[in-house]
Formats: C-alpha cells, sequence, structure tokens
C-alpha cells in the first residue's frame, strides 16, 4: 500500500463521541486526502491537503474536520459520530494534484 | 453536473475468457482519466492513467482505450485470472480548483474456474 497505514483498522463506536481516524505515510508527498466509500456510490472525498496545516474541504465535508501538522500524518476527526457515517474511510497520498493516488488500506467505521 | 457511469454493473466470466469494461463521462474540461483495481477489503490500485492525447495504455493484460471526443474509455482484460475477481473503478480529473477527481461506482467483476 505504497508507505501508507490508518488506523485503526476497524471501529465501533456510539453515537454522538468523537472519532479520529489517522493517516500515516512515509512517502514525503505534499497531497493527502480522506475519502469514505459507501455502497452505491463511487468514493468521495471529504477533505485533503496540499501541505503543513494546508487544508480544505471536499465533496462531503460536513460533520468531518481535519489537521496535517506534520508532513506524514493527516488526522480526520469526526466531532461528534452519527450513524450516516458508519462508511469505509480510505486515506490517499499523491506528489501533486495531477499525479496518480496511492490508496490505503481502508478503516471500518460504525456508528452505533 | 460531472459524473462517470460505468457500465456493466456486475460481471461474471470464466477463467481465461477476455472481457470489456465502459466507462462514459460528462467531465469537461477533461485532464486525465485513470483505472482502479480494488480487491475487496483493500485500496484501490492503480491500473493506467491516460491524458487527452494518450487513446490507449496497457499494463500487462489491462488495456485501457480512450476516445476523449466521445468521452469514453473502456477497459479490457485478457486471458482472465481468478485474481482479477475485483472491483474496476474509472476515475476522472478534471482541470478545475482543487482536487477533485470523479469516481464511477464500479463494475464488479467476478472470475470463476
Amino acid at each position: 500500500d505504497a508507505g501508507i497505514t490508518q488506523s485503526p483498522r476497524h471501529k465501533v463506536t456510539e453515537t454522538g463521541t468523537p472519532v479520529t481516524l489517522r493517516c500515516h505515510q512515509t512517502e514525503n508527498h505534499r497531497y493527502m486526502y480522506w475519502y469514505r466509500q459507501d455502497p452505491g456510490h463511487g468514493l468521495r472525498l471529504i477533505h485533503y491537503s496540499y501541505g503543513v496545516k494546508d487544508t480544505d474541504k471536499g465533496e462531503v465535508s460536513d460533520g468531518y474536520s481535519v489537521s496535517r501538522s506534520k508532513t506524514e500524518d493527516f488526522l480526520l476527526t469526526l466531532e461528534s459520530a452519527t450513524s450516516s457515517q458508519t462508511s469505509v474511510y480510505f486515506c490517499a497520498i499523491s506528489l501533486d494534484r495531477y499525479n496518480e493516488q496511492f490508496f490505503g488500506p481502508g478503516t471500518r467505521l460504525t456508528v452505533l | 453536473k460531472n459524473q462517470v457511469e460505468q457500465s456493466p454493473q456486475s460481471l461474471i466470466i470464466l477463467e481465461g475468457k477476455n472481457c470489456t469494461l465502459q466507462c462514459n463521462y460528462t467531465v469537461s474540461p477533461f485532464s486525465n482519466l485513470r483505472w482502479y483495481k480494488q480487491d475487496t477489503g483493500r485500496g484501490p490500485v492503480s491500473l493506467t492513467i491516460m491524458t487527452f492525447s494518450e487513446n490507449t495504455k496497457s499494463n500487462g493484460r489491462y488495456t485501457a482505450t480512450l476516445d476523449a471526443d466521445t468521452k469514453q474509455s473502456s477497459l479490457h482484460i485478457t486471458a482472465s485470472q481468478l485474481s482479477d475477481s475485483a472491483s474496476y473503478i474509472c476515475v476522472v480529473s478534471g482541470e478545475q480548483a482543487g482536487t477533485a477527481l470523479i469516481f464511477g461506482k464500479g463494475t464488479t467483476l467476478s472470475v470463476s474456474s
């Protein structure tokens, strides 16, 4: 998975609790992304980062926040998890916006 | 609206047979088109990436074609193997602000022995 790890790989939580997912890369790629994948939908972009402390919203950013304090780490936070945020979350990295994106192994999140 | 449509939604073929997956898009202006393979429980892995000026690209038994005039792409798999069983995702990038990629919903391919 191109030097990308995600943690945790699986998580079950309750509605209303905060959740943080971590993406860690060893490739020194500038761009990092968070996607969610749901049945019947293509991968959808939540947030992305184009450098340390530089982030922007994607297509489905409501209810999510991100932070990038180091090149190698990109955190996705659900401030107050809802059942609609049950999904598989993928982190991806790329050298720049036009280059190939490499995906991590995914995190399966269940919100009860 | 920028969209990527893939067909068929699912496909079952016998090992050793060939198959072709289709992708139609309405993204404009167009930058590049990518095909990804996603095994169950894993992240997508890139197979090919084509820009406007390229109309075919191969990666082993996988050959992608692109017709930018009709906004269609296909992924041809030759001599299928059991390990080809996966979801194949077409992704289109437009020349626009930000880094938005438009993902198709994928075609699920099952190769049986």
